[in-house]
């Protein structure tokens, strides 16, 4: 059974660091991968998708990474603004249609 | 970009009282829908699969009975809380898959029962 984890559970940085968000998952037949936001009390925005081929995806100052043979993928953000802080989560998903959410990593950046 | 559209976005009812919520894809058909429920600081937990067309797949412990899914056009599933309780209350949040590709999800909805 697949099992997403995601370090730190939370994490507080000054405004201008770069930071790097962890996503573990124990089973690497994985269809994709894909890291989300969430607002307090909102639904999930996708931030970037990465296929199961793929090294890694850029969206402006957002770079994820995957590492299927060891089960890990990264999101880095770059240059962190307030409004960056948010929940971030990742989503593993299989040749099915079957996703499983890590718990999650609470940002704040303090201005 | 894809958009799921989900109201209402918060309810309030009595308890004993059903709820319906509407998940919408909105430009793209969506064969299959997700609904998902989420507590207060937690991850999402997904409820049950819904495929248009066929009946929904729950997962463990969700009560089929308790939670109507219906997912009656490409573009349109619904949610049903039937006879909500207290315990009810939660953040439910539904989403969208494009055939392969992202899953896209709805704002959420809040609901609290009295």
């Amino acid at each position: 059974k697949q099992e997403v984890t995601q370090i730190p559970a939370a994490l507080s940085v000054p405004e201008g660091e770069n930071l790097v968000l962890n996503c573990s998952f124990t089973d690497s037949a994985i269809y994709n991968l894909q890291w989300f936001r969430q607002d307090p009390g909102k639904g999930l925005t996708s931030l970037l998708l990465i296929q199961s081929s793929q090294r890694e995806q850029t969206s402006g100052r957002l770079n994820a990474s995957l590492d299927k043979s060891s089960g890990r993928s990264t999101l880095y953000i770059a240059a962190s603004q307030p409004g960056d802080s948010a929940t971030y989560l990742c989503a593993v998903r299989d040749y099915g249609q079957n996703f499983v959410f890590g718990p999650g990593t609470r940002l704040s950046v303090l201005p | 970009g894809a958009v799921v559209s989900q109201h209402p976005s918060r309810v309030i009812c009595k308890s004993g009282t059903s709820v319906k919520i509407e998940c919408r894809s909105l430009d793209f058909q969506a064969t299959t829908m997700f609904w998902y429920r989420q507590f207060p600081k937690q991850s999402l937990m997904l409820m049950a699969t819904s495929n248009e067309g066929s009946k929904a797949t729950y997962e463990q412990g969700v009560e089929k009975d308790k939670f109507l899914i219906n997912h009656a056009s490409l573009t349109l599933s619904t949610l049903t809380v039937t006879s909500a309780h207290p315990e009810d209350s939660s953040f439910y949040i539904c989403s969208a898959i494009r055939t392969g590709e992202k899953l896209f999800f709805g704002s959420g909805t809040q609901l609290s029962v009295l």
